[in-house]
């Protein structure tokens, strides 16, 4: 089942633009992870962020994770058009064995050069 | 990086027919694989844990019978398709997790178009 909604579903940015996606769950996690599809391609990884931490970055991206709300964000500075493809987040819940993956409905993005 | 592989990319099948999906992990071992099912423009939703050495755990709503799935070694876990319909036309794709386990890497995808 799915853990929660992303917001927006799609977005639409010039390049150059920041982009901000956000992620909400419903169950307690052990992490939150975020992963990007081109389309009709396999997922890559992109960043990790674990319930103890509130804050990531990696080169253009920014996490954010907020336990209280369950809620997470993932920004991206800076954008260009390769960053086109979809975006998803997916939970790792506390009570699971052997990191099964939730994931969120996804935001399309596409960066307009 | 670790990489992910999916045999065939792409099958086209008629109705009735049975379909084998190979997913391998080519440079780590993996116990555990996973197996989605994604619909254009929607999410992946996880189908099945498939365990090296013992049997598959399939999420709720899942036919196991429908679905077969096999852990043959530690790097190859397979996914059949048993008397596939036109709506079993969907993109699967697995994934296994890396080191720790924290993260997962996925294979770039076995799109089924049942006719």
């Amino acid at each position: 089942s799915q853990q929660g909604e992303e917001d927006p579903q799609a977005l639409s940015i010039q390049e150059g633009e920041n982009a901000t996606m956000n992620c909400s769950y419903k169950t307690s996690i052990n992490n939150l992870q975020w992963y990007r599809q081109n389309s009709g391609r396999g997922l890559v990884h992109l960043i990790l962020i674990r319930s103890n931490e509130r804050e990531k970055h990696s080169g253009r991206l920014r996490v954010t994770l907020d336990t209280s709300k369950k809620s997470s964000s993932l920004l991206i500075t800076a954008s260009r058009a390769a960053d086109t493809a979809s975006y998803f987040c997916a939970t790792v819940g506390r009570m699971e064995y052997g990191n099964k993956l939730v994931f969120g409905a996804g935001t399309i993005l596409r960066v307009k050069s | 990086g670790a990489v992910v592989s999916q045999h065939p990319s792409r099958v086209i099948c008629k109705s009735g027919t049975s379909v084998k999906i190979e997913c391998r992990s080519l440079d780590f071992q993996a116990t555990t694989m996973f197996w989605y099912r994604q619909f254009p423009k929607q999410s992946l939703m996880l189908m099945a844990t498939s365990n090296e050495g013992s049997k598959a755990t399939y999420e709720q709503g899942v036919e196991k019978d429908k679905f077969l799935i096999n852990h043959a070694s530690l790097t190859l876990s397979t996914l059949t398709v048993t008397s596939a319909h036109p709506e079993d036309s969907s993109f699967y794709i697995c994934s296994a997790p890396y080191g720790v386990g924290e993260t997962q890497y996925f294979g770039p995808g076995t799109r089924l178009l049942v006719l």
